[in-house]
């Protein structure tokens, strides 16, 4: 089955530490995408990547790191820097043909950090 | 910059009754797609239906269809024959070609469906 895995589904953290998510499709897909979600709210992109190597910022990068050594796996961390980390979050592929046109999520991970 | 907004908060509808989802979008690109999702309960998004700007027609997907207002950045959805299973937040985005095909996301409608 092609798709995207999230894993953990559920993620706790205690304050001032490091955490990553992981993100992994096997759609080759070269796009991929990090939103976040917060309550009652719709999702805004923390990062995103084209290409193998290279990634962009979205529009609330900050306290946020990603990488993209390999094209399956876009994994995010969420630094001690993000001042509210507690969220839902969310990654997405796509293609890059000129036929592709949705973004594919995965199922999601909620990060409570306390 | 793009945005989209969603100003139903929440709306409900009986089982078998037409409701329409308000959205209104602003960007300075001619060329862009706009899409409707659905997060169940379970949280996992799912396309309900996509337009293309260029093209005039509305787009259909069995029950759900829209409102393609381009001058008035217009893009509302209407589900016809609600059932319990469309009970979900929705919601409305704008896909930009130029940042790497980016989202920008409305806030949502929470739409409950009543017996």
């Amino acid at each position: 089955d092609g798709g995207i895995t999230q894993s953990p589904k559920y993620l706790f953290r205690k304050e001032g530490q490091n955490v990553t998510l992981s993100c992994e499709q096997n759609l080759n897909h070269d796009a991929m995408y990090w939103y976040r979600q917060d309550p009652g709210q719709g999702l805004r992109l923390i990062y995103y990547s084209q290409i193998v190597n290279d990634f962009q910022k979205g529009d609330i990068a900050e306290g946020y790191s990603v990488s993209r050594e390999k094209k399956e796996s876009f994994p995010l961390t969420v630094t001690s820097a993000q001042k509210n980390p507690t969220a839902f979050y969310l990654c997405a592929s796509m293609g890059q043909s000129s036929e592709d046109y949705e973004q594919y999520f995965g199922p999601g991970t909620r990060l409570t950090v306390t | 910059a793009q945005t989209v907004t969603q100003s139903q908060p929440e709306m409900s509808v009986q089982e078998a009754e037409t409701v329409t989802l308000s959205c209104t979008y602003d960007t300075s690109e001619n060329n862009y797609y706009l899409f409707w999702y659905k997060q169940p309960p379970s949280r996992q998004m799912i396309l309900v239906i996509r337009q293309e700007a260029y093209k005039q027609q509305n787009a259909t997907e069995n029950r759900f269809s829209v409102n393609f207002q381009k001058a008035a950045k217009s893009f509302s959805l209407k589900i016809s024959d609600s059932q319990l299973g469309d009970t979900a937040m929705y919601f409305c985005a704008l896909r930009d070609f130029n940042a790497g095909n980016m989202l920008t996301f409305g806030g949502g409608t929470r739409l409950m469906v009543k017996p």
